[in-house]
């Protein structure tokens, strides 16, 4: 069984730029998440999308959104970039049934704003 | 609100020692899970565990084993006869346990593993 894939793995991107990260989830997994991981703030919950619709949000700006298409692969779009947005962006599905709740995690994208 | 303690930001230890990582988590939760993530230079997050709030028994898996203390508010993870290869971040995270509130992870952050051949 494929894991979970975002593209693409590394990106730099100029101050005030917009960006879209992608999310491909395992097979058969119907929630996805993001996070954003930086060494200051460490592993901060972005947002979370099921059957296409935001289920669960995090604090922050609304310059960062996402959606999650019907097959349930997902984006999320970074508005406006700003130096401190540069951090590791991990993906993670999860099957979302009762009792099967862990989160698998994808490789990230590591973006770098200048 | 929720919030994930891991009090020791580096530990080195050498090869074949056994070591523990401590994880402290506060919620007002009654139902939650507990989880455990390795995650290698590589960048991934490797799903090491994940415990019940009702379920306090001990588990082992090879040379890695869980103690989870509801009293305590701890669920601490032991390496036995460390080995180089788990050199890593080992993060303990805390979620509620009900479907209608999404999956949400809260780390805390972080443990640097360095074992020493």
């Amino acid at each position: 069984k494929a894991g979970v894939t975002q593209t693409p793995r590394y990106l730099i991107k100029t101050r005030g730029q917009q960006v879209t990260l992608s999310c491909s989830p395992i097979s058969g997994h119907r929630s996805v998440s993001w996070y954003q991981q930086t060494p200051g703030q460490g592993l901060q919950f972005l947002f979370e999308y099921f059957s296409e619709t935001q289920r669960n949000k995090g604090n922050f700006p609304g310059r960062f959104s996402g959606r999650q298409f019907s097959n349930s692969r997902s984006e999320m779009n970074v508005s406006t970039l700003e130096l401190g947005d540069s951090a590791l962006y991990l993906c993670a599905s999860s099957p979302d049934r009762e009792g099967d709740t862990e989160a698998f995690f994808g490789q990230g994208t590591r973006l770098t704003v200048v | 609100a929720q919030k994930v303690t891991q009090a020791q930001t580096e530990i080195s230890v050498v090869e074949k020692e056994d070591v523990t990582l401590d994880c402290v988590y506060e919620t007002r939760d009654t139902t939650y899970y507990l989880f455990w993530y390795k995650q290698p230079p590589s960048g991934e997050l490797v799903f090491l565990i994940r415990r019940n709030s009702f379920d306090e028994q001990n588990e082992i898996s090879g040379r890695y084993s869980w103690n989870f203390q509801k009293s305590t508010s701890s669920f601490n993870f032991t390496i036995t006869a460390s080995q180089v290869v788990d050199s890593a971040v080992y993060f303990c995270a805390l979620s509620e346990a009900f479907m209608e509130y999404g999956n949400k992870l809260v780390f805390g952050a972080g443990t640097i593993l360095r074992v020493k051949s």
